[in-house]
Formats: structure tokens, sequence, C-alpha cells
């Protein structure tokens, strides 16, 4: 298999400042990496896909003002959750894209906003 | 775009026998359907996937099969054990990168 890491794993912020969470492939490049919110007990819902050097294209009713993605290098994405509030509040997890059929995900990261 | 169906939602077994969980999908495009196993608090890991050239697929315990023409696909689980108590998500695409997720099925093993 491959690695994918998150961090922080867990990050509490207060309503109305910003949160980085990052992606990271461990040991292969990924050109795509993805971006999903798992609300508890629901499925995954894949809020946008993260391309390197290029902008990321963002799923129908996600903000992407609100969800900032920069890919700046071929191992690292970042998602940026903008003025959170806590409807953001949620556990997003991250994928890389390691080849056709071959996606990995991280271990994901648990956002609470006070 | 692809809309992906998930049945049951939970799903309660004895110890040592079979689950069955079933997948309907919309895009007749789509020709890869992995299933993952979520664990709690931790990240969905692929346990067993099938494409459209193949009708089913068997990993030991864990089987796959595939209709085409109905568009469905199911995961099923023989002689379950407690440890295979988790989340299960099916999932497909059309193109092996964009993957799009079932709403899941809590699986609980009773001893």
């Amino acid at each position: 298999g491959a690695v994918v890491s998150q961090h922080p794993s867990r990050v509490i912020c207060k309503s109305g400042t910003s949160v980085k969470i990052e992606c990271r492939s461990l040991d292969f490049q990924a050109t795509t990496m993805f971006w999903y919110r798992q609300f508890p007990k629901k499925s995954l819902m894949l809020m946008a896909t993260s391309n390197e050097g290029s902008k990321a294209t963002y799923e129908q009713g996600v903000e992407k003002d609100k969800f900032l993605i920069n890919h700046a290098s071929l191992t690292l994405s970042t998602l940026t959750v903008t003025s959170a509030h806590p409807e953001d509040s949620s556990f997003y997890i991250c994928s890389a894209y390691k080849g056709i059929y071959e996606q990995y995900f991280g271990p994901g990261t648990r956002l609470t906003v006070t | 775009g692809e809309n992906v169906e998930q049945h049951p939602s939970t799903l309660s077994v004895q110890e040592g026998d079979s689950a069955v969980i079933k997948c309907t999908y919309s895009d007749s495009a789509s020709n890869y359907f992995p299933w993952y196993k979520q664990e709690l608090g931790k990240r969905p890991q692929l346990i067993i996937d099938i494409r459209s050239n193949v009708g089913e697929k068997k990993d030991q315990r864990i089987a796959v099969t595939l209709n085409k023409t109905a568009k469905h696909f199911s995961l099923h689980i023989t002689e379950t054990q407690p440890e295979d108590s988790a989340v299960y998500f099916c999932a497909a695409s059309s193109d092996g990168n964009q993957f799009y997720f079932g709403t899941g099925t809590s699986l609980t093993v009773i001893p």
C-alpha cells in the first residue's frame, strides 16, 4: 500500500478563526488529492479535487471561498477552513491518487469549532 | 453525476452468520466498484474491489458480486467475526479517479 498522513489529527478553534489541515503523501507523488467531509454516522462527501499546480475543482454546493485548497507540491495539499463556524465542525479526510483505481486515505482530522 | 445508494444502513448479525450489503448506482459509465471498511475514528481501508468486466470476486471470507444490467453490486461476508464490526462503504467510479460513496452500513457482529 501507500501512506497518506494528515495533520493535525484533532483541532479545536474558536468561531471566526481559520484552520489549516495538511494532507501529505509520504511515499509517492500525488498529482491529484481529494478532500472529503464526513458527518457522524454518515458517508464521505466529496468536497473538492485538488490538482497540483492548478486550481481545485469544487463539488456543487461547496463554497470555494470558505474551503481554500492549495496543492503546491506533488506530496502536499492543504485545506483551509476560513472564518470557521460551529456548523463547520466535522471529520475531514483527504485521499491521494497514486494511479488509476489507486486511492489512499489519510487518517482524518477532527475539527471542532466552539 | 453518479448517485450511489446503499442498504441497509445498520446490520446486526450473530457471529458465524453471513452479512450482505447492497449498493445501486445510477451512472452506466461506472466501471470500478471498491468496498471500504472504516473502524471508528479511523481511515477507510479498501477491502475488496471489482471491475465491470467480471461478475464476482472473492477473497477469503469476503466476496463482491456485480450486476451491470441492474446497476447493483453487493458485499458478502461469510463466517462473520466480532472484528468485522465496522462501517462499510461502497463506491463507484467511471474513471478510477473520482469515487462516489454510498451512505454506509454499520455492521455489528454479536459474539
